[in-house]
């Protein structure tokens, strides 16, 4: 059981829209900032956003991050092949006193 | 170019050791906090252990706690996890990150099995 709550799967055709959520508490996303992840099978994790909204560099404007209270989205456009991929928000949490992250949201496109 | 090359995975018995090590280069290694993150076949990311810069403050999950230690040696620019007590449901890729998570190494496979 994940500590930040994501929706397991999402599909779209390409060329479209998806918004994968990531909610939390007040321990976590409340206080702290928010990172997503992408990882394709059998690869390590990589970072896609970083202060809920910053994209490192390298990274295509086709993705975008926000944050509102105790939950953040991740927002990915024109979707191509190349993106299917797991999708994972991580964040600190003060009570726990580490790292945290989502269970994870596996991306298809059609 | 920021690198984390972990090693010292392998196979281990129930209840044996391992210690994993992680190289780093390309940044000012003594800058950065760092942290070990696993994830078992098929699951998804956990966290496992956070040490600071001056290996003042440390910090554990619940489920490795008292049989995992974290340190650090920066003249070397090396992480290391050592792993005692080792079981089954310690099976997993273990990455090393630097700072805010902000970039991962490979990756070490540890399989605790009989």
């Amino acid at each position: 059981q994940s500590v930040l709550t994501q929706t397991p799967s999402v599909s779209a055709a390409p060329g479209q829209t998806v918004t994968i959520s990531c909610s939390g508490s007040s321990s976590n996303i409340g206080k702290n900032s928010v990172s997503w992840y992408q990882q394709i099978p059998g690869t390590a994790p990589k970072l896609l956003i970083y202060d809920n909204n910053k994209r490192p560099s390298g990274i295509p404007d086709r993705f975008s991050g926000s944050k509102s209270g105790t939950s953040a989205t991740l927002g990915i456009t024109g979707l191509q092949t190349g993106d299917e991929a797991d999708y994972y928000c991580g964040t600190w949490d003060n009570s726990l006193s580490g790292w945290v992250f989502g269970g994870g949201t596996k991306l298809t496109v059609l | 170019q920021v690198q984390l090359v972990e090693s010292g995975g392998g196979l281990v018995k129930p209840g044996g050791s391992l210690r994993l090590s992680c190289a780093a280069s390309g940044f000012t290694f003594s800058d950065y906090y760092m942290s070990w993150i696993r994830q078992a076949p098929g699951k998804g990311l956990e966290w496992v252990s956070y040490i600071s810069t001056n290996e003042y403050t440390i910090y554990y999950a619940d489920s490795v706690k008292g049989r995992f230690t974290i340190s650090r040696d920066n003249a070397k620019n090396s992480l290391y996890l050592q792993m005692d007590s080792l079981r089954a449901e310690d099976t997993a890729v273990y990455y090393c990150a630097r700072g805010d998570i902000d970039y991962w190494g490979q990756g070490t496979l540890v399989t605790v099995s009989s």
